[in-house]
């Protein structure tokens, strides 16, 4: 059982590259979640799904996008990037509201440095 | 605006004896905290959870300790293994609200 895949596991872009990190899961979970962690602080919520077709935005949502055409897969495109995206970043899903007592099951992450 | 905060960034004990990591929180909204392990180049797994009606769960050598008034949470880990070696992260959300907030971890080394 897979769980929550992410790809790819590091990548470095330069200033102005775009790109998307890409996130599925195979446990039929509805909630979908893209947290970033930087150095010294907590994972933040950059957006999160509730189903296919909905999108919602987090505490840092600017300069990301998603989108949910299936339940299965939850890419998250950078535009532009900015060295302030150098991040490691974390899909999650859960099978109800995250924040309604469901613990959430992460990927193992993304490292991104932008140079 | 950091809603969740564990002060300290590491904790060294020895196997066998108790690890203790603390979280503190400022949102009074907060209803529901969870802590969740971490190894290298892994994403964070869950560990245990509690609700605010309550003021101590425990699973196995886990218990988390919930003090409202304070607003301050506990994870103790009684005995300490060397495999409990990780980072540990707390967090914290409200009722019907996706944005579950964390800490920013503990990593906890456990000297055999």
């Amino acid at each position: 059982n897979a769980g929550v895949t992410q790809t790819p596991k590091f990548r470095i872009l330069k200033i102005g590259q775009s790109m998307t990190l890409q996130c599925t899961q195979d446990m039929n979970h509805n909630y979908m979640y893209w947290y970033r962690q930087d150095p010294g602080m907590g994972l933040k919520l950059i957006y999160y799904s509730v189903g296919a077709g909905i999108t919602d935005k987090g505490e840092v949502p600017n300069g990301y996008n998603v989108s949910r055409s299936t339940t299965e897969d939850f890419p998250l495109r950078l535009e532009l990037a900015a060295p302030s995206q150098t991040s490691v970043y974390f899909c999650a899903s859960s099978y109800t509201q995250g924040a309604t007592n469901e613990k959430l099951f992460f990927g193992s992450g993304t490292q991104l440095s932008v140079l | 605006d950091q809603q969740v905060k564990q002060n300290s960034p590491s904790l060294s004990v020895q196997e066998g004896r108790i690890s203790i990591l603390n979280c503190d929180y400022t949102n009074s909204m907060f209803d529901y905290f969870l802590w969740y392990k971490k190894y290298p180049a892994e994403g964070p797994t869950f560990l245990i959870s509690i609700s605010s009606i309550k003021d101590k769960n425990e699973d196995g050598r886990f218990t988390v300790f919930l003090n409202k008034s304070a607003k301050h949470l506990s994870l103790h880990i009684v005995p300490s293994q060397p495999g409990d070696s990780a980072v540990y992260f707390c967090a914290a959300s409200r009722y019907n609200n996706n944005d579950m907030r964390f800490g920013a971890g503990t990593r906890l080394t456990v000297k055999p």
